[in-house]
């Protein structure tokens, strides 16, 4: 089974400039999750979609960061202009809509990650 | 406000002993608990998984002990190898979010043969 595909995966940019993140879940896995994991840091939700709806966005800084998810599958995250603060790496994940036995829940699967400098 | 906190940031052990990597948790409603596995350049993957309803979970050299009353879990490994080195993260859920997890720190274990 193919896991989860991230790209590019490292990316240098300028402050105040805009970067775009890809992300295709596992096949057949309606549930998707944006991380951002700053250094030292655990992975913290920015975004979960439900097939192509948003399910919770409560974390995303609207003012600079947007996502899409066309279609319930590929998705791609925004941040448009960034900020130094924004280095981090960008992690994606998917997941089963339902647990069936929620006794064995294996959470998210997580793609490699985009590593993003701002400079 | 972190709901999971892992306090060590790093842990070394000698290879073969055992390993002890602890989770502290706030939020009464979480009911299920996993711990995640990272190597460099890697997506956190599953390693191990407890829920609310018990205490130990084993699998392998793997075993997750779950303390309520403390709102504490622990991740031992037994016997560490040198290829357990990497960063270990709790999270947590809740029963009315299953799907919505909450990340500790991440613990940087390091085993030295």
């Amino acid at each position: 089974e193919a896991g989860v595909a991230q790209s590019p995966r490292y990316k240098i940019i300028e402050k105040r400039q805009s970067v775009a993140f890809w992300c295709n879940p596992i096949s057949g896995h309606a549930t998707l999750y944006w991380y951002q994991q700053i250094l030292g840091q655990g992975p913290k939700l920015l975004i979960q979609f439900q097939n192509n709806g948003v399910v919770d966005d409560s974390q995303l800084p609207k003012d600079r960061f947007s996502a899409e998810r066309l279609k319930g599958v590929d998705s791609t995250l925004k941040i448009q202009p960034a900020k130094l603060e924004d280095s981090a790496v960008y992690l994606c994940a998917s997941s089963l809509e339902e647990e069936v036995d929620r006794g064995h829940r294996r959470g998210q699967f997580f793609g490699p990650g985009t590593r993003l400098t701002v400079l | 406000d972190q709901q999971v906190k892992q306090n060590s940031p790093s842990l070394s052990v000698q290879e073969g002993r055992i390993s002890i990597l602890n989770c502290d948790y706030t939020n009464s409603m979480f009911d299920y608990f996993l711990w995640y596995k990272k190597y460099p350049a890697e997506g956190p993957t599953f390693l191990i998984s407890i829920s609310s309803i018990k205490d130990k979970n084993e699998d392998g050299r793997f075993t997750v002990f779950l303390n309520k009353s403390a709102k504490h879990l622990s991740l031992h490994i037994v016997p560490s190898q040198p290829g357990d080195s990497a960063v270990y993260f709790c999270a947590a859920s809740t029963y009315y979010n299953f799907n919505k997890f909450y990340f500790g720190s991440g613990t940087k274990l390091n085993v030295k043969p």
